[in-house]
């Protein structure tokens, strides 16, 4: 299957809010809700911080929060803070029980 | 707590075959399945496939349907990623993560072993 379809960079000034997109098909992101997200800094083991589109784990702040409409999934970071800049990935269950990834984002903060 | 402690890296030949192992702690192991993602040297997150710690069955992507083998050993608490016939660009950070009850997020990462492939 295809890798889901995310921006290469997207970047903000401290404070404010950012969006990632991650576009999928009507195999993937538009057939399920089982869309999450994960953050990854240089060196750094993946973090989950979005599962289910929505859902965040214990301990993930607020200021993330995911999204989906159709075919496109996507994660906000409100309240941009410096420690956001990493990388962030989207993931979508895709039937048959395969997982697929998107190629990520890179969060620059200004 | 939730560990995954996978084995150390590795340096491969083409052609040869690497077995990275991932011991699970602190949950039942068998109440989760697993699934193997790799990362190549300043590229993304790739899935490569997933394993029922419940009854063996898996599935794998098509990149590296043919040359994985995924298993499980349920007496130790242990998941192993078998990879054969190596190429170049098999050179990557290789993790195991558990998958999340109820759903397919993956929850828990193993810390990554990096296999590198060079002649």
């Amino acid at each position: 299957q295809s890798a889901l379809t995310q921006p290469r960079s997207v970047s903000g000034s401290p404070g404010q809010s950012v969006t990632i997109s991650c576009t999928g098909t009507s195999s993937d992101v538009a057939a399920y809700n089982f869309v999450s997200w994960f953050q990854q800094h240089p060196g750094k083991v993946p973090k989950l911080i979005i599962f289910d589109v929505t859902k965040r784990p214990s301990g993930v702040p607020d200021r993330f929060s995911g999204s989906k409409s159709d075919y496109t999934a996507s994660l906000t970071i409100s309240g941009l803070q410096a420690e956001d800049e990493a990388d962030y990935y989207c993931c979508s269950f895709a039937g048959s029980y395969t997982l697929v990834f998107g190629g990520g984002t890179k969060v620059t903060v200004l | 707590q939730v560990h995954l402690v996978q084995s150390g890296d590795e340096v491969k030949k083409p052609g040869a075959s690497v077995k990275v192992s991932c011991k699970a702690s602190g949950y039942t192991f068998t109440g989760y399945a697993f699934s193997w993602v790799r990362q190549a040297p300043g590229q993304g997150l790739e899935w490569m496939g997933w394993i029922s710690t419940a009854n063996g069955n898996t599935k794998y992507a098509q990149e590296v349907q043919g040359r994985v083998t995924l298993t499980t050993d349920t007496s130790t608490s242990t998941a192993y990623m078998d990879l054969r016939s190596l190429k170049s660009d098999d050179t990557a950070v290789y993790y195991c993560v558990r998958v999340g009850v109820n759903g397919w997020h993956l929850d828990y990462w193993g810390q990554g072993t990096l296999v590198t492939v060079s002649s």
